[in-house]
């Protein structure tokens, strides 16, 4: 599986959009790239996934580098229930789902 | 569906005793994995079921941890005898197909303590 790499925390103000960075330069053609959310006491919860083409959903919307290098996810109105860990995983041709340390986001009120 | 079930929620041991957690993936679900978590090493991927055949387990940590997937529905992680750094939060994942290009799943995790 591609490495990736995100910064440990991030803070954002309620109402206002948020952009979590990952980097996975090492990603191959067939990797997927997934984002999960971790809140307190619960386990991960899958938030987005996607190839090549940018990708929304109800809950977020991941925007991926033309070279696929790197890839944003986007929380367009961030609340106070989006206060969690952000996983950004890049799923290999096979099975597996690496977990890295992931970003911690504090959204203030 | 009722998600990914798991149990016990929370669970101390002594040192020594064995240890048995569980899970009930979702129905028709055929891929079942057991994650570790621990504030040091973060989530580790210790196994995975396909079909019920365990197809990786090298994440496993030692003999000491065992994992059994006997039917669709059921599937046991053991460890005997448990130690004080077997402690951490146990998850169990299922998804319906290969993890890399579909959605996984969690449970809400077993709390394992070793005194």
């Amino acid at each position: 599986d591609a490495k990736t790499t995100q910064p440990n925390s991030m803070e954002s103000n309620e109402e206002e959009p948020v952009h979590l960075p990952c980097n996975h330069s090492t990603i191959s053609g067939t990797d997927y790239i997934h984002w999960y959310l971790q809140l307190p006491s619960q386990g991960p919860e899958y938030v987005i996934h996607g190839l090549t083409s940018n990708v929304n959903n109800r809950m977020a919307s991941l925007a991926i580098a033309e070279d696929r290098k790197s890839s944003t996810l986007i929380l367009h109105r961030a609340t106070l229930r989006d206060a969690a860990v952000y996983y950004c995983l890049s799923g290999g041709s096979n099975y597996k789902l690496t977990f890295g340390k992931g970003t911690l986001l504090t959204v203030n009120p | 569906d009722a998600g990914v079930i798991q149990s016990p929620r929370h669970e101390v041991t002594e040192m020594g005793q064995e240890v048995t957690l569980r899970c009930k993936p979702i129905s028709g679900h055929n891929s079942l994995f057991w994650y570790r978590q621990t504030m040091m090493r973060g989530l580790e991927l210790l196994i995975y079921f396909n079909n019920n055949v365990p197809i990786d387990d090298s994440g496993m940590p030692e003999d000491r941890f065992s994992a059994k997937m006997p039917n669709a529905s059921f599937s046991t992680l053991k460890i005997q005898p448990s130690e004080p750094r077997d402690s951490a939060v146990y998850f169990c994942a299922s998804t319906g197909g290969t993890a890399y290009n579909t959605e996984a799943f969690f449970g809400q995790g077993t709390r394992l303590t070793v005194v």
